[in-house]
């Protein structure tokens, strides 16, 4: 099975840090499709990125930035100056271009203390 | 506009009993998955419907399980019987097809399953 591997199951962190979320993952496809997901205590996974296999460009959404690099077959997520509602568990997922499943990993728990 | 929306929130039953998962997708999304979550992983998709049509099932354990989506909008997943290893919270997402690869899911907030 085509993994997506989140090395970090737990990251504990004080407000105002950054910190970035590691996401490795294995495919045999040429086009396929990243996305992060953001699972607060309520329990709704809620979408924050979607990346394809053809656009390398990092990218930055206000504190949230991505870094995506096929070489290393690697899409991090950083966040700078974190704050107590970033707290959540997030994950790393993958589709290819010839289906709609994706394939989760196993999430990162983030908890931001005051 | 209205999010996924799924009930009940939460379900204890007994093993053996049967139980059902109700979902309603976001108005105009043709797609609907239901995936499973266990304790301390990720998602994983159970079926995939395009419109009315179950275009992904291969993962449902179809001994147990079913699921219907009549008309095309609304969803439900059924298991009968229960049993202990079915315990988890079960996740309805959308989509719209705007034909440009693998689309974002949106999730609803679940149905968190205890067999007792």
């Amino acid at each position: 099975a085509q993994k997506v591997t989140q090395a970090q199951t737990e990251i504990s962190v004080v407000e105002k840090e950054d910190v970035t979320l590691d996401c490795v993952y294995e495919t045999r496809d040429t086009t396929y499709y990243l996305f992060w997901y953001k699972q607060p205590p309520s329990g709704e996974l809620v979408f924050l990125i979607r990346r394809n296999s053809f656009d390398e460009q990092n990218e930055i959404s206000g504190r949230y930035s991505w870094n995506f690099q096929k070489s290393t077959s690697s899409f991090n997520f950083t966040i700078t100056a974190s704050q107590v509602v970033d707290s959540a568990v997030y994950f790393c997922a993958r589709g290819s271009g010839g289906s709609e499943k994706l394939v989760f990993g196993k999430g990162t728990k983030l908890t931001v203390n005051p | 506009e209205a999010g996924v929306v799924q009930s009940p929130r939460y379900k204890i039953i007994e093993k053996k009993q049967p139980v059902a998962f109700w979902c309603n997708p976001i108005s105009g999304h043709n797609t609907l998955y239901w995936y499973r979550q266990n304790l301390g992983q990720g998602p994983e998709l159970l079926i995939r419907y395009e419109n009315e049509e179950a275009v992904d099932d291969s993962q449902l354990p179809k001994d147990r399980f079913s699921a219907e989506r009549l008309k095309g909008v609304d969803s439900t997943l059924k298991i009968q019987p229960a049993e202990l290893g079915d315990s988890a919270v079960y996740l309805c997402a959308s989509s719209h097809d705007s034909g440009t690869g693998v689309e974002k899911l949106f999730f609803g907030s679940g149905t968190q399953l205890s067999v007792l």
